[in-house]
């Protein structure tokens, strides 16, 4: 069983549209991450959901809106998408908070290519 | 915010030791060291941490310096699946405004 599942795995598509990426894990932790990472492979948390609630929200342009429904799932839609969006994004989970010294598991990324 | 500082790339035999070097000179007290890694094409998964005292897992070991400016990573026994970028990166436990800082890592090359 995959512990952190994200679909899809690739997604090809123009500026402007509005993508969304999903996120679920089985592992039964309370917090749920959205990473990206870059062309230069720098990963950066974005956001950051203890039970279903936003614990962190990075810089990151509004453009950009995490809905946790339930604390096993944190999808990720994009509205507008531009060339700069173009990257891998990561799910990510953790038993408890970002505060204390969890491991984080990492679901195995969405390639996004903005044309 | 605490950094790390890491080569670039490392290469190593295969079935060789291989000590991966971390510097984070600007540590707290309250700070974990913290080692993923990335293969390719895949997300980054655990390796190990710790806070002062040297650790071990069935995967790696690592030895933390006493001044805890500096940390190494040390795989005993490389194997081919063992290449991948290795990052270290410190956690803070207790800080309300978290945020965790991944460098861009030390890609290790093993060669058969």
């Amino acid at each position: 069983d995959t512990a952190v599942s994200q679909t899809p795995k690739y997604l090809v598509t123009q500026m402007g549209n509005d993508k969304s990426i999903k996120c679920e894990q089985n592992l039964g932790h309370d917090t749920m991450y959205w990473y990206k990472q870059d062309s230069k492979k720098f990963l950066k948390i974005m956001f950051s959901y203890n039970n279903k609630e936003l614990i962190i929200n990075e810089t990151v342009p509004n453009r950009f809106s995490p809905k946790s429904p339930d604390k096993a799932h944190l999808n990720l839609h994009i509205n507008s998408l531009e060339l700069g969006d173009s990257a891998v994004y990561f799910c990510a989970s953790s038993l408890r908070g970002p505060f204390s010294g969890n491991t984080i598991y990492f679901g195995e990324g969405s390639w996004l290519t903005v044309v | 915010d605490a950094k790390t500082t890491q080569p670039n790339s490392m290469e190593s035999n295969e079935e060789e030791p291989v000590h991966l070097p971390c510097n984070h000179s600007t540590i707290s007290g309250t700070d974990y060291i913290h080692w993923y890694r990335q293969l390719p094409s895949q997300g980054p998964e655990y390796v190990i941490h710790g806070l002062t005292s040297n650790v071990n897992n069935r995967m790696a070991s690592l030895a933390i310096a006493e001044d805890r400016k500096s940390s190494t990573l040390i795989l005993h026994r490389a194997t081919l699946r063992d290449a991948a970028v290795y990052y270290c990166i410190l956690r803070a436990t207790m800080d309300s405004n978290y945020q965790l800082i991944w460098g861009a890592g030390t890609k290790l090359i093993i060669k058969p």
